[in-house]
């Protein structure tokens, strides 16, 4: 079963990039990985996703190596509003069902 | 824009008590999802659905029962309320379910307090 670990928090300062590295070891063959992020009071909320290489948009970019066993959400220039919970999902495929589990993401400060 | 909404942001009930949690999503997505949130644990899965009246047990479906007779709404039931579900309670809803390229909505959540 895939099974996604990420620092628990990280602290940044404005202006700064942000990386943030979740592993995946057992991620299947055909499965992607979606990066989700949390404000305090919200829901979380789709930012990214991608199967391998890079995929870049307007929030975020996700660095994802040829064995796949990780990936790098990348935030340039975070500002205060960037501070969130950010989570990894990868599919836990099992013999009987399969899950997507959130886990404890990881909260990230943005200090002025 | 899909929308997610849920009946309450807060809610205070007594031990005991019969509580229900609505989640109404305007998308017409197959999938509907119930997760309770509480601090160091993340987003635990308490029951989902992938069609009407069909559900599935999640992570922590004990105290708990759905259910789902039309297509956008998907309610959360707590048959006596205790002080160990004084949670904060997240509905979701998708399109393809457990696909990974999936991509999960999320209400706003309801902060349930039980006293």
């Amino acid at each position: 079963l895939a099974k996604t670990t990420q620092p628990i928090s990280m602290d940044s300062y404005e202006g700064q990039e942000v990386n943030i590295t979740c592993s995946h070891n057992n991620i299947a063959t055909n499965d992607y990985i979606t990066w989700y992020q949390q404000f305090p009071s919200q829901g979380p909320r789709f930012i990214i996703q991608g199967y391998k290489t890079k995929v870049t948009n307007e929030v975020a970019s996700l660095f994802i190596p040829a064995d796949r066993k990780s990936s790098t959400l990348s935030l340039p220039r975070v500002s205060l509003s960037d501070t969130a919970v950010y989570y990894c999902l990868v599919p836990q495929r099992g013999d009987n069902t399969d899950k997507l589990i959130f886990g404890t993401g990881t909260r990230l400060q943005v200090f002025p | 824009d899909v929308k997610v909404t849920q009946s309450s942001r807060y809610l205070v009930k007594r031990t005991g008590e019969k509580v229900f949690l609505e989640c109404v999503q305007d998308m017409d997505h197959e999938n509907m999802f119930w997760y309770r949130q509480d601090p160091g644990l993340g987003l635990r899965l308490i029951y989902f659905s992938y069609d009407v009246k069909m559900k599935e047990k999640g992570d922590i479906p004990e105290g708990y029962s759905v259910s789902r007779e039309k297509k956008e709404r998907f309610s959360l039931i707590l048959e006596s309320a205790s002080t160990n579900q004084t949670s904060m309670y997240l509905c979701a809803s998708s399109l393809q379910g457990y696909s990974s390229t999936d991509t999960q909505y999320f209400g706003p959540g309801t902060r349930l307090t039980v006293l």
